[in-house]
């Protein structure tokens, strides 16, 4: 079964600085790949997602996530964050229909 | 649209004591989904329902753990009896087919405190 790594487990930035989070993924063929993000008392919210094609995706926000599939890995980055930022970030891969997540990256930004 | 609904909230128990969930997903969602996240770990599923018949149960606790899913809608998620362990937030999903994969919908969650 597929399984997620996320190394960074809590990053410390201040703001405007560039951020970015790793995900790597188990093992290859065809993967949807998603990031989630869960602000303080709020839902898990879908900030963005790859099935096919570009490997370059766009997310809500600013974020953006690229997928190398030779590596395995879809890291998430912001080239400036803000204090708004201050979440917790999900990397998720989808396996027979059902989500198998990472164990998840604290930010927090300071101003 | 109205997003997943979840209740209650918050709630404490004692262990060997019983606790139900509950759940709405979006309308129109096929599949819903019970996920439990304990603190510092990411989400993971319990359960997962298309209409009322279940996919996939294999990380529920059996002995403890019941769901069901009425009339292929509404869903309630039962722990009884519950172990300290238990203590997590319960998170209910619901997804529709997109055409090339499922996007899931989370609710608030239930942050289960059993002491």
């Amino acid at each position: 079964a597929q399984s997620v790594s996320q190394h960074n487990h809590h990053v410390i930035l201040s703001e405007a600085a560039s951020l970015e989070l790793g995900c790597n993924y188990s093992y290859g063929g065809t993967v949807n790949l998603f990031w989630y993000v869960q602000y303080p008392g709020q839902h898990l919210q879908l900030l963005l997602k790859y099935f096919s094609g570009d490997p370059l995706v766009k997310g809500i926000k600013g974020f953006e996530a690229e997928f190398i599939k030779s590596k395995f890995s879809f890291n998430l980055r912001k080239p400036s964050v803000q204090w708004s930022d201050t979440a917790e970030y999900f990397c998720a891969v989808e396996d027979t229909d059902k989500l198998i997540f990472g164990t998840g990256t604290r930010l927090q930004v300071f101003p | 649209e109205a997003g997943v609904a979840q209740s209650p909230r918050y709630k404490i128990i004692e262990k060997r004591q019983s606790v139900a969930f509950w759940c709405n997903p979006i309308s129109g969602h096929a599949t819903l989904y019970w996920y439990q996240q304990i603190l510092g770990q990411g989400p993971k599923l319990l359960i997962q329902f298309q209409n009322n018949g279940v996919v996939d149960d294999s990380q529920l606790p059996k002995d403890r753990f019941s769901a069901e899913r009425l009339k292929g809608v509404d869903s309630t998620l039962k722990i009884q009896p519950a172990k300290l362990e238990d203590s997590a937030v319960y998170l209910c999903a619901s997804s529709f087919w997109q055409g090339d994969a499922y996007e899931q919908y989370f609710g608030p969650g239930t942050r289960l405190t059993v002491t």
